[in-house]
């Protein structure tokens, strides 16, 4: 099973500030990766597949990159709606999740 | 509107099965496959499997392997997760999740399962 990473844990972050969110495979994934976003009571969104390709209505401030085992989720300014927990997730070999980065206001 | 409903809240003893259900509706059913997602109360996602809603064909997570099962009912445009021997630790909001390019775009609004005596 791949295991997928996150870091960190939680993310201190002040409104209008960049936030960048880390996510590593224990092996090659490709660009098979996909990031989520969840707010409580809620079930997770789409935010990016292929690594960088952003879903349908997800606004440009959230970017996707990396391959291989590293990858990055950048949201450029940090809005109110965007603190949440933010997964990420490979589909390169089944489906597995990583444990999840909560970012929260500082 | 493409969407995806389940079915309620459950409550099962030890031992007993449940058996979840995830409508859609707005695109063509068997167009897609059908994942499982639950999450345990303050934990993360776990990936559970998938149906082809076409062939009903299923791969599980290795993990769920002889006690899940996943199966469709094309013409009621609904798919159904079953599973078996619950234990407590099985307790958590379970989600159907329509697959794009095998990414999970489109996600039902999770069924929450309680496993207690």
């Amino acid at each position: 099973e791949i295991v997928m990473t996150q870091s960190p844990a939680t993310l201190s972050v002040s409104p209008g500030e960049r936030a960048t969110l880390s996510c590593r495979a224990s092996q090659s994934v490709s660009s098979n990766l996909a990031w989520y976003q969840q707010k409580p009571g809620q079930a997770p969104r789409l935010l990016i597949y292929g690594a960088s390709t952003r879903a349908t209505g997800i606004p440009a401030r959230f970017s996707g990159s990396g391959s291989g085992t590293e990858f990055t989720l950048t949201i450029s300014s940090l809005q109110s709606e965007d603190f949440a927990v933010y997964y990420c997730q490979q589909y390169n070999n089944w489906w597995t999740f990583g444990q999840g980065t909560k970012v929260e206001i500082k | 509107q493409v969407q995806l409903v389940q079915s309620g809240a459950e409550v099962k003893k030890p031992g007993a099965s449940v058996k979840v259900s995830c409508k859609a509706s707005g695109y063509t059913f068997t167009g897609y496959y059908m994942h499982w997602v639950r999450q345990a109360p303050g934990q993360g996602l776990e990936w559970m499997g998938r149906i082809n809603p076409n062939s009903g064909g299923t791969n599980y997570a290795q993990k769920f392997q002889g006690r899940v099962t996943m199966t469709r009912d094309t013409s009621i445009s609904t798919a159904y997760m079953e599973l078996s021997r619950l234990r407590s630790d099985d307790t958590a909001v379970y989600y159907c999740a329509r697959d794009i390019a095998a990414a999970l775009s489109l996600w039902g609004q999770g069924t929450l399962v309680t496993v207690s005596s």
